[in-house]
C-alpha cells in the first residue's frame, strides 16, 4: 500500500507568481484535504475534495484553488503569491464516508513553499 | 466555531519518565473525533492516538493513552516510558463526525532528554 506523496519537496517563488503543488492519495482513498502550516503553528484547513468536487473550504481567499482528478490525486494552486503564503503545505487523504477508520486522515510529508 | 487550545508551547521530560500534554477544545457538536498527531523534524504527521467522543473509555496505544473528559472538553495525552524518538511537535486535533476538516491546536514541542 502506497502512502500519501507530495511534490515538490521544496519550492521558492517570488511575490506575484503562481504555484502548483501536487498530491497523490493513499491507495483506496477518495477524499483529499489541503492544509497550510505556517512556521511554529498548527495546520490550517484550506479545502477538501471528495470525488473531484470541492467539499468544504476554510478561511482562505479564492486565489487558493484546487483540483482532484479521477485517480483521486490532487493539485493545490495559489495565484498572486504573497509573502505570507510562505508555509508548509500538507495534503491528507482519507477513505471518505463514515468508514471504520473514523475520520482518520493520512498526511503526506508536505511541500515547503518560500515566497520571496 | 470549534477551537482547539494547547497551552503548553514546550515541554521536556527525562527518558523513561512520564509526561502529559494538555489539550482543550470548544464545540457545540455531540459527535466528533479527537486526535493526537506527532510531527517529528522530518515533518510527516503521524497519528498517535484517536478518541471517538461517544466512547467513554479512554483510548490507549501502547505507551500512549488519553484522558478524555467530555464535559470539561479536555483531551490530554500521556506518554509513559518516554523515549528519545518521542521528541517531536505534538498536535491535538478535532473533527466533527462525517467531515474530514481537522481543526488543530498550535502544538506542543516535546523534548525527551537522555
Amino acid at each position: 500500500e502506497t502512502g500519501v506523496t507530495q511534490s515538490p519537496t521544496h519550492l521558492i517563488k517570488t511575490r506575484g507568481q503562481q504555484v502548483t503543488l501536487r498530491c497523490s492519495s493513499q491507495s483506496g482513498h477518495n477524499t483529499v484535504s489541503w492544509y497550510q502550516q505556517a512556521l511554529g503553528q498548527g495546520p490550517q484547513f484550506i479545502f477538501q475534495y471528495y470525488r473531484e468536487e470541492e467539499n468544504g473550504r476554510g478561511n482562505f481567499p479564492p486565489r487558493f484553488s484546487g483540483l482532484q482528478f479521477p485517480n483521486y490525486s490532487s493539485e493545490l494552486n495559489v495565484n498572486a503569491l504573497e509573502l505570507d503564503d510562505s508555509a508548509l503545505y500538507l495534503c491528507a487523504s482519507s477513505q471518505g464516508g463514515a468508514g471504520p477508520l473514523g475520520n482518520e486522515q493520512f498526511f503526506g510529508p508536505g511541500t515547503r513553499l518560500t515566497v520571496l | 466555531a470549534q477551537t482547539v487550545t494547547q497551552s503548553q508551547p514546550e515541554m521536556s521530560v527525562q527518558e523513561a519518565e512520564t509526561v502529559t500534554l494538555s489539550c482543550t477544545y470548544d464545540t457545540s457538536e455531540n459527535n466528533y473525533y479527537l486526535f493526537w498527531y506527532k510531527q517529528p523534524p522530518s515533518r510527516q504527521m503521524i497519528l498517535v492516538i484517536r478518541q471517538e467522543a461517544y466512547k467513554q473509555q479512554n483510548a490507549t496505544e501502547n505507551r500512549f493513552s488519553v484522558n478524555f473528559q467530555k464535559a470539561a472538553k479536555s483531551f490530554s495525552l500521556k506518554i509513559s516510558d518516554s523515549q528519545l524518538g518521542d521528541t517531536a511537535m505534538y498536535f491535538c486535533a478535532f473533527c466533527t463526525s462525517g467531515t474530514y476538516k481537522y481543526i488543530f491546536g498550535t502544538g506542543t514541542r516535546l523534548k525527551v532528554l537522555a
